[in-house]
C-alpha cells in the first residue's frame, strides 16, 4: 500500500522544546516539500528537497530545520526559534520527469500544539 | 514570486446546485495548476489539474477553465452533493527551476445543504 505517512496525527509541546515530525513514502519520489497551514490560510511552503543530502528554504524556513539523509524521509524539526509553532503541517511527495510530474501527493498532517 | 489569489472565502449551496470558485496569478511564467480538495483534519487531495496549454478540463462533475491572458482560472462543480462540502484550494506553479513548488490560494470553504 503506497503513500505518505506522517507521525503523529497529534503532538503537544512545551514552549522552548524542538520537536520533530515525521514524514516517510514509499512512492519512489524524488522531490519532497513541507507545508505549515493555519486557520483561514492556505498552505505555505517551509522547506523543500529534490534530492537526498539536499534541500532548500520555503517562504517561511525561519525556526525550522530539516534533514534528507534518505530518499524516503524528510524529518522537520520545529525548534525554539520559531515563534508561533502551533499549526497544521503537512508533507508532500512528487515525481520528478515528464507527464504528472508536477502533481505533488500529501500525507495526513500532523497537528502540533505548544503549550 | 507568485501571488495567487481564490475567491470566495466561502460558499454555500443547496444540493443540486453549481459552484464556482475563481483564483488569479501574479507570475505569467506558471503553467501547472492544480485544485486540492481537504477534508476536515485530513491532508489536500488532488481533484483536477490543468496545464497552460489547455483551455478547459472536465472530469464527470468536475471542470477547470484557464485564461493565461487574464491569469486566471476557476473551478466548477455542478450538480452538487452534501459530500463536496470541504475546503478547496487552488495553486500554481511554474515548473521548470520552481522546482515543483506550488503556491497556493487562501481556500474556499464549500458548504452543501442537503
Amino acid at each position: 500500500d503506497g503513500g505518505i505517512t506522517q507521525s503523529p496525527k497529534y503532538l503537544f509541546r512545551k514552549e522552548g522544546q524542538n520537536v520533530t515530525l515525521s514524514c516517510e513514502q514509499n512512492l519512489n519520489h524524488d522531490a519532497m516539500y513541507w507545508y505549515r497551514q493555519d486557520p483561514g490560510q492556505g498552505l505555505r511552503l517551509i522547506y523543500y528537497s529534490q534530492i537526498v543530502n539536499d534541500f532548500q528554504k520555503g517562504d517561511i524556513a525561519e525556526g525550522y530545520s530539516v534533514s534528507r539523509e534518505k530518499k524516503e524521509s524528510f524529518p522537520l524539526t520545529v525548534t525554539s526559534a520559531q515563534k508561533n509553532p502551533t499549526a497544521f503541517y503537512l508533507c508532500a511527495s512528487r515525481p520528478i520527469g515528464t507527464g504528472v510530474d508536477n502533481e505533488q501527493f500529501f500525507g495526513p498532517g500532523t497537528r502540533l500544539t505548544v503549550l | 514570486g507568485e501571488n495567487v489569489e481564490q475567491h470566495p472565502s466561502t460558499l454555500s449551496v443547496q444540493e443540486g446546485d453549481s459552484a464556482v470558485i475563481k483564483c488569479t496569478y501574479s507570475d505569467s511564467a506558471s503553467n501547472y495548476f492544480p485544485w486540492y480538495k481537504q477534508e476536515l483534519g485530513k491532508g489536500p487531495q488532488l481533484i483536477i489539474d490543468i496545464r497552460s496549454n489547455v483551455g478547459e478540463k472536465k472530469d464527470q462533475r468536475i471542470a477547470v477553465t484557464l485564461n493565461k491572458t487574464a491569469k486566471h482560472f476557476s473551478l466548477h462543480i455542478t450538480e452538487t452533493q452534501p459530500e463536496d462540502s470541504a475546503v478547496y484550494f487552488c495553486a500554481a506553479t511554474a515548473g521548470g527551476t520552481s522546482y515543483g513548488k506550488l503556491t497556493f490560494g487562501q481556500g474556499t470553504i464549500l458548504t452543501v445543504h442537503p
